[in-house]
């Protein structure tokens, strides 16, 4: 099985500008979950999604906002970048609550 | 709330010895499982291996094995015979049992093996 893939891998923004990152699970898994990965702050949970609808989602503002299609893709969007928002997000996927997430390569977002 | 805490954020082994990951979490749970993670510096996270806490048995997968102290809430991870590509970021985590996917975890162990 293909493993998790991310879109694009590397991302270069300007404060202010919005973007939007994406991710296909593996192939049968219908869980996705964000993560936020910075030197500071290590790994924070972001939100995630199963079957299209957010289950949880962790302590971030709103202009962090998240979709799952029903392919089980999913999308985050940030919109109104800050200089804060430089990070590597990465995405993982499950086939259910009982069962481990296989991560994605992450896309490394540099706001300048 | 849970947390992992990860005490030591570098260490180093020589090829071919065997090096200990410390680990401790802190959940008021009974039921959730453990995981450690590597991150080399292709960035992509991989899993070495889990442990579910109703297990009592500790999880091993060929040279990673951990010693899981339910009480103590510990959950070391051992790597026996440590390879060059052993060379990484381990992440320790932390899951609930049900109801979400979220993981909690470590700030991490950077660990490098030298030649």
């Amino acid at each position: 099985k293909a493993g998790v893939t991310q879109t694009p891998r590397y991302l270069i923004k300007t404060r202010g500008q919005q973007v939007t990152l994406s991710c296909s699970p593996i192939s049968g898994h219908r869980s996705v979950s964000w993560y936020q990965q910075t030197p500071g702050q290590g790994l924070q949970f972001l939100f995630e999604y199963f079957s299209e609808t957010q289950r949880n989602k962790g302590n971030f503002p709103g202009r962090f906002s998240g979709r799952q299609f029903s392919n089980s893709r999913s999308e985050m969007n940030v919109s109104t970048l800050e200089l804060g928002d430089s990070a590597l997000y990465l995405c993982a996927s499950s086939a259910g609550l009982a069962n481990t997430q296989y991560f994605g390569p992450g896309t490394r977002l540099t706001v300048l | 709330a849970q947390t992992v805490t990860q005490s030591q954020p570098e260490m180093s082994v020589q090829e071919a010895e065997t090096v200990t990951l410390s680990c401790t979490y802190d959940t008021s749970e009974n039921n959730y499982y453990l995981f450690w993670y590597k991150q080399p510096p292709s960035r992509q996270m991989i899993l070495v291996i889990r442990q579910e806490a109703y297990k009592q048995q500790n999880a091993t997968e060929n040279r990673f094995s951990v010693n899981f102290q339910k009480a103590a809430k510990s959950f070391s991870l051992k790597i026996s015979d440590s390879q060059l590509g052993d060379t990484a970021m381990y992440f320790c985590a932390l899951k609930s049992e049900g109801g979400s996917e979220k993981l909690v975890f470590g700030k991490g162990t950077k660990l490098t093996v030298n030649p």
